[in-house]
């Protein structure tokens, strides 16, 4: 069965920084990869997703995440945070055949002055 | 547009009480989903259903119940069975036609507190 690691709870950054939130899954195939963002009291928006080709994926709201096989990992990346970016992050992966997506714990960001 | 959407947006229960949370949605999605969301816990799956008149218990089904007699709804009732509901409940929909549905599309949530 597929499984996702997000290994940080809390990451601050400051406004303005460059972002990396880190999601490393567990899957004997090739896997199919999401992050969504929720906002506090709303539900889960998708920011990207990676099903094959290009590992560079981009998304909306100025995000990117990287495919990496030979390490397991989708990071989420921006290059310039804004305060309008602190929510928390989720990563999900999903199995060839199988509909269900399996969901990380979550990484909240906080964006300060 | 088309969406999911839940009601109500907050919720009160007293103990002892069932009580219902609606999800519709107008994407023609087959597949529905509920989660419950606890801080620091993520997203855990509580009841998914593919097809209209079937649906499959998640992770922490027990207290919980579903229907999904149109393919454009899927409630879910947190019986007096479920100790602790107090949480956060987001509905979800998807396609079958990809693995993760291409990614699930979710409503806006429903917070439900015990009284």
């Amino acid at each position: 069965a597929q499984s996702v690691t997000q290994p940080d709870i809390h990451i601050t950054v400051s406004e303005g920084a460059s972002l990396e939130l880190r999601c490393n899954y567990s899957y004997g195939a090739t896997p199919y990869l999401f992050w969504y963002v929720q906002s506090p009291g709303q539900g889960l928006q998708l920011l990207l997703k990676y099903f094959s080709g290009d590992t560079l994926v981009q998304g909306i709201k100025g995000f990117e995440a990287e495919f990496k096989r030979s390490q397991s990992s989708f990071n989420l990346r921006k290059p310039s945070v804004h305060w309008s970016d602190a929510a928390e992050y989720f990563c999900a992966v999903g199995a060839t055949g199988f509909q269900k997506l399996v969901f990380g714990t979550g990484t909240r960001l906080l964006v300060s002055p | 547009d088309g969406g999911i959407t839940q009601s109500p947006k907050y919720l009160f229960r007293k103990e002892g009480q069932n009580v219902t949370l609606s999800c519709e949605q107008n994407l023609n999605h087959d597949a529905m989903y509920w989660y419950r969301q606890d801080p620091g816990q993520g997203l855990r799956l509580i009841y998914y259903s593919q097809i209209v008149n079937d649906f499959q218990k998640g992770d922490i089904a027990e207290g919980y119940s579903v229907s999904r007699e149109k393919k454009e709804s899927f409630p879910l009732t947190v019986t007096s069975a479920q100790k602790n509901p107090t949480a956060f409940y987001l509905c979800a929909s998807s396609t079958m036609e990809a693995p993760g549905g291409y990614g699930y599309t979710f409503g806006s949530g429903t917070r439900l507190t015990v009284v």
